[in-house]
């Protein structure tokens, strides 16, 4: 079976600081696929970025970037110097191969905060 | 522009009414899903579809069907017996997963359900 565990329900910062978000995933798979998303007040998911695993480089993005440690089994996101633009809920994600390979599994979800 | 559309925003139905939800990709897309939020929760999958005419069911398909009798659009219709069908519904696509490759999935708005 497969797991994403986030275990910050909620996380408040002021603007201009860094924040990171956590992702534990489980998963039996030996290829498979880690994603974030993000979703604003508006509700639509939008996409931030997807990892494979037999790829272990990290990612930056502007003010965006990705850790995937998989010796540990995380995926974590970190925002520096946050804006108030960058509140929203945020969802980690992953998806196997083989028989489960149409699946993405979801944690519950990071509620950022970014006050002015 | 491509996307995903979802119609409408917005939905209030009276309690033993059927009610479909619209769903459609200008993204040529083989694959599309249903899914389901509940406040604090992370994303369920209802059900999905890798080609027109054929579908599966997710983890939460009771009370619930589809259709996809066309690549573009993956109808979901909320059933009198699903038993809590207020939501927040949001339709996804993808390449087919077995493509490897870009197989991130797109959402679209969603959809807000209310039963009365």
């Amino acid at each position: 079976a497969q797991k994403v565990t986030q275990a910050q329900t909620e996380i408040s910062v002021v603007e201009k600081e860094d924040v990171t978000l956590d992702c534990v995933y489980e998963t039996r798979d030996t290829t498979y696929y880690l994603f974030w998303y993000k979703q604003p007040p508006s509700g639509e998911l939008v996409f931030l970025i997807r990892r494979n695993s037999f790829d272990e480089q990290n990612e930056i993005s502007g003010r965006y970037s990705w850790n995937f440690q998989k010796s540990t089994s995380s995926f974590n996101f970190t925002i520096t110097a946050s804006q108030v633009v960058d509140s929203a809920v945020y969802f980690c994600a992953l998806r196997g191969s083989g028989g489960s390979n149409y699946k993405l599994t979801f944690g519950k979800g990071t509620l950022l905060t970014v006050n002015p | 522009d491509g996307g995903i559309t979802q119609s409408p925003k917005y939905l209030f139905r009276k309690e033993g009414q059927n009610v479909t939800l619209s769903c459609e990709q200008n993204l040529n897309h083989d694959a599309m899903y249903w899914y389901r939020q509940d406040p604090g929760q992370g994303l369920r999958l209802i059900y999905y579809s890798q080609i027109v005419n054929d579908f599966q069911k997710g983890d939460i398909a009771e009370g619930y069907s589809v259709s996809r009798e066309k690549k573009e659009s993956f109808p979901l219709t909320v059933t009198s017996a699903q038993k809590n069908p207020t939501a927040f519904y949001l339709c996804a696509s993808s390449i087919r997963p077995t493509s490897g490759g870009r197989n991130e999935q797109f959402f679209g708005p969603g959809t807000r359900l209310t039963v009365l």
